[in-house]
């Protein structure tokens, strides 16, 4: 089983619907989680934090699920800026900030 | 915020040619520089782990004496490809740390095309 696994997608939406990522790790020990964007042959940029209760940041909610070692993001009213490939990021413990990505889903926004 | 330079952001170049790519922090000091290797359609891997002054730590199945990592200052850190063939054409991204145990930040990655 791979550390980090997400459905690759293509994920095409038009403009203003909603959208849900999720995601699965397989170390029950880790410790952090983070979704990133990665822009089409750009680096990886954090897009926010998970934590435990859930957690929003304006159009984004994500929220984890330590039991079922699931990690979900939610878009809403998806705009076109908003196409791009989301990383899920897991750091496996503790005092640790060495970053397994999963290999993203890429979302396409449509007009 | 903190910001993290990569250098070349591309590099096209012969079989057999070593390639070196440097990641600079511009405004903080970096005790810690990670170096990720990105293939198409997959996602980011580790290559090794580079703590200032230290010899880096390399992930399993990463060449050390093929992926040369020098970590001399708190602001630098290079990663020398050498002899380079086609299968080493990837998209190769450093980023940097306060501490190792402090969030990353990303350079703006490198494309290394070996014909």
């Amino acid at each position: 089983r791979k550390e980090v696994e997400q459905d690759p997608g293509p994920f095409n939406v038009p403009e203003g619907a909603t959208v849900a990522f999720n995601c699965t790790y397989s170390n029950s020990a880790s410790q952090s989680f983070f979704w990133y964007r990665q822009d089409c042959r750009k680096e990886p940029k954090l897009l926010m934090s998970v934590y435990s209760s859930g957690n929003e940041d304006g159009r984004f909610t994500a929220q984890l699920n330590r039991a079922s070692q699931y990690i979900s993001l939610l878009i809403r009213d998806s705009k076109l800026s908003d196409s791009a490939t989301y990383l899920c990021v897991v750091v496996p413990g503790a005092g640790s900030y060495q970053l397994t990505f999963g290999k993203g889903t890429k979302l396409s926004v449509i007009p | 915020g903190a910001v993290v330079s990569q250098h070349p952001s591309r590099v096209i170049c012969k079989s057999g040619t070593s390639v070196k790519i440097e990641c600079r922090s511009l405004d903080f000091q970096a005790t810690t520089m990670f170096w990720y290797r990105q293939f198409p359609k997959q996602s980011l891997m580790l290559m090794a782990t580079s703590n200032e002054g230290s010899k880096a730590t390399y992930e399993q199945g990463v060449e050390k004496d093929k992926f040369l990592i020098n970590h001399a200052s708190l602001t630098l850190s290079t990663l020398t490809v050498t002899s380079a063939h086609p299968e080493d054409s990837s998209f190769y991204i450093c980023s940097a740390a306060i501490q190792g145990d402090q969030p990353q930040h990303f350079g703006d990655g490198t494309r290394l095309s070996i014909l």
